[in-house]
């Protein structure tokens, strides 16, 4: 079956340090990778995709790459800001014609000191 | 373009009553609309999926008869928790789908946290 496993959190950082969120995947075919980004006390808010092998999805200085080989879509960012402090997700739509559920890994919460 | 949203953002209900929640799709239509629900620090789980027009298709485990799932419109689905109790106390979140290229996309609304006292 689909299923997503990510690190586990929580993962605590200083400003300005380099984040990396691992995410592997197990699916059939190409599916669809997502990573959602949950702030408290809201819903979840679409961060960046990416919908086939080698391409990189970014969006607010975040970047994830869908690599094949390692059924991998780890999320990076360079230098993160206290306001990129949330509980992240990554998640995959199946290849199959017409699907739409998504299946989400557990959520790895990030906080950023200042 | 492409917000959800959801009424209201949170209740508080008796045990033993009926609570609707309330997921609008603002500025785009939708056919298929999705229910989940999030205890606190997990992930989300897909209760069940809502079609426009037709009965909703439910997750194993999760009681159709308690979790009501109402899609008249291509605009609105609606999840009415019947007979509440302390532990349906929750955060309920909906999305929609749109489709994106080949695949689909989900957009979610911010949640709708119910406690059941």
């Amino acid at each position: 079956g689909n299923s997503v496993t990510q690190m586990e959190g929580p993962v605590t950082l200083s400003e300005e340090a380099f984040l990396t969120i691992n995410c592997t995947y197990t699916a059939t075919g190409y599916p669809s990778l997502f990573w959602y980004v949950q702030y408290p006390g809201e819903g979840l808010q679409l961060l960046l995709k990416a919908t086939k092998a080698d391409d990189k999805g970014s969006n607010k200085g975040f970047e994830a790459t869908y690599r094949k080989e390692t059924t991998s879509f780890h999320l990076e960012k360079g230098s993160v800001q206290v306001s990129d402090s949330a509980v992240y997700f990554c998640a995959l739509s199946p290849a199959r014609a017409g699907a739409q559920k998504l299946v989400f890994g557990q959520g790895t919460r990030l906080t950023i000191n200042p | 373009g492409a917000v959800v949203s959801q009424h209201p953002s949170w209740v508080i209900c008796k045990s033993g009553t009926s609570v609707k929640i309330e997921c609008r799709s603002l500025d785009f239509q939708a056919t298929t609309m999705f229910w989940y629900r999030q205890f606190p620090k997990q992930s989300l789980m897909l209760m069940a999926t809502s079609n426009e027009g037709s009965k909703a298709t439910y997750e194993q485990g999760v009681e159709k008869d308690k979790f009501l799932i109402n899609h008249a419109s291509l605009t609105l689905s609606t999840l009415t928790v019947t007979s509440a109790h302390p532990e349906d106390s929750s955060f309920y979140i909906c999305s929609a789908s749109l489709p994106s290229g080949s695949a689909y996309e989900q957009y979610f609304g911010p949640g709708t946290r119910l406690t059941v006292t």
